[in-house]
């Protein structure tokens, strides 16, 4: 079966310090993977998705950045974070295959920039 | 542009009593709707979609593409429905979901 996985489950970082999250996905090829981000009064919005290694598209401009070394792994990045990367972010898989296939999502990241 | 809009935050209903929360969208092609829910400490995961036309955990969502919303509704709320309740869209050319803001559901005893 498939699984994803996604860590650290909360991290606390200074402003402009650097940020790695990391989301893999077990039991699936070629998976479709995002990046959203859940902010309070502003529900679930999607920072990046993938559609394969090294195919990043942006969804809003931001000093975030996406990477996807391998066909099961998906990274946020950061040089410098800033209060406003505050959130929770969740990494998401779904099939290739079917527009309408749902979305897998991970246990989510709270990341807290102080 | 594509845009799903949930209007309520927050609904709170005794249980038993009737639910619907409420999701509008704009998409300028046919839409895939979606309604994914997160319970307490849990993951956030697919409740159902409008293509199966399902009704799972007695939630049914009907497609209205006159008024372009996709309600989710009912009858007999339970405490265990307590939840936040996502409405969603999927673009059909990128297969990105698009969600709403979202809205929690409480169901009071």
């Amino acid at each position: 079966s498939q699984t994803i996985h996604q860590w650290p489950a909360t991290l606390v970082q200074p402003v402009g310090s650097p940020l790695s999250l990391e989301c893999t996905v077990e039991g699936t090829s070629n998976p479709n993977l995002y990046w959203y981000r859940q902010a309070a009064g502003r529900g679930l919005q999607l920072l990046f998705y993938s559609v394969g290694i090294g195919q990043i598209s942006s969804e809003v401009p931001q000093n975030l950045s996406a990477s996807r070394p391998q066909d099961r792994q998906f990274i946020l990045s950061s040089k410098k974070l800033l209060l406003s990367d505050s959130g929770f972010y969740l990494c998401a898989w779904k099939r290739r295959a079917g527009a309408i296939a749902p979305l897998h999502f991970g246990n989510g990241t709270r990341l807290t920039v102080t | 542009a594509q845009r799903v809009t949930q209007p309520e935050k927050l609904l709170s209903v005794f249980k038993g009593a009737p639910v619907e929360l409420k999701c509008n969208y704009s998409y300028s092609g046919s839409p895939e709707l979606f309604w994914y829910v997160q319970y307490s400490r849990q993951r956030l995961q697919l409740l159902l979609r409008h293509i199966s036309r399902e009704s799972i955990k007695g939630f049914t969502a009907d497609l209205n593409k006159g008024e372009t919303s996709f309600h989710l509704k009912k009858p007999f709320a339970q405490e265990e429905d307590s939840a936040m309740y996502y409405c969603a869209l999927i673009h059909s050319n990128t297969g990105k979901l698009i969600f709403g803001q979202g809205t929690t559901l409480q169901v009071k005893p």
